[in-house]
């Protein structure tokens, strides 16, 4: 059974220190490899996918890397800012498209 | 990004009586759309499979008699929560994967139920 953890499970940052999240997977044999933003009793929000094939994916202040022979992924946000303040959710696609999610990372970022 | 809409957003219903969640794809047409649970302060956990035309695959420990999904079209899926219990109290949450191969998936807002 697909195992998803991520480190830490809370993180506070001054307004404009970059972000460092940690995901980590038992199982290498993935699909994709998907984060989402999660706002205080809202849905989910994609932020990247990064398929299989890849390494990592950028958008914006976003990046994140993808190594599955480590069973790792990373997210970095550049520069946070208060807006940025959320959990961050990290899921692991496998091959019949159901996901299994890590518990969390969630962020504040002081102003 | 597609578009996946959930309905309703909230709903509070007594307990015993049955309640029906909706999950649309607005753009696009789903042929396979998830139904997740969270807890307070806990991650999503898979409930079920909804495949259009055909009967949900449940995950272990889910009980298909009490979660009652219908998935009549590409382009909709209902959860029906029966006989609610305080303890069915969760954040309802159901994807659908988009067009193409990434096999990105996109998600509804989420339904909050409250059983009392």
């Amino acid at each position: 059974k697909q195992e998803v953890t991520q480190i830490p499970a809370a993180l506070s940052v001054p307004e404009g220190e970059n972000l460092v999240l940690n995901c980590s997977f038992t199982d290498s044999a993935i699909y994709n490899l998907q984060w989402f933003r999660q706002d205080p009793g809202k849905g989910l929000t994609s932020l990247l996918l990064i398929q299989s094939s890849q390494r990592e994916q950028t958008s914006g202040r976003l990046n994140a890397s993808l190594d599955k022979s480590s069973g790792r992924s990373t997210l970095y946000i550049a520069a946070s800012q208060p807006g940025d303040s959320a959990t961050y959710l990290c899921a692991v696609i496998l091959n019949d498209y159901k996901l299994s999610f890590g518990a969390g990372t969630t962020v504040t970022v002081r102003a | 990004g597609a578009v996946v809409s959930q309905h309703p957003s909230w709903v509070i219903c007594k307990s015993g009586t049955s309640v029906k969640i909706e999950c649309r794809s607005l753009d696009f047409q789903a042929t396979t759309m998830f139904w997740y649970r969270q807890f307070p302060k806990q991650s999503l956990m898979l409930m079920a499979t909804s495949n259009e035309g055909s009967k949900a695959t449940y995950e272990q420990g889910v009980e298909k008699d009490k979660f009652l999904i219908n998935h009549a079209s590409l382009t909709l899926s209902t959860l029906t929560v029966t006989s609610a219990h305080p303890e069915d109290s969760s954040f309802y949450i159901c994807s659908a994967q988009g067009k193409g191969n990434t096999g990105e998936l996109f998600f509804g807002e989420g339904s909050r139920l409250t059983v009392l």
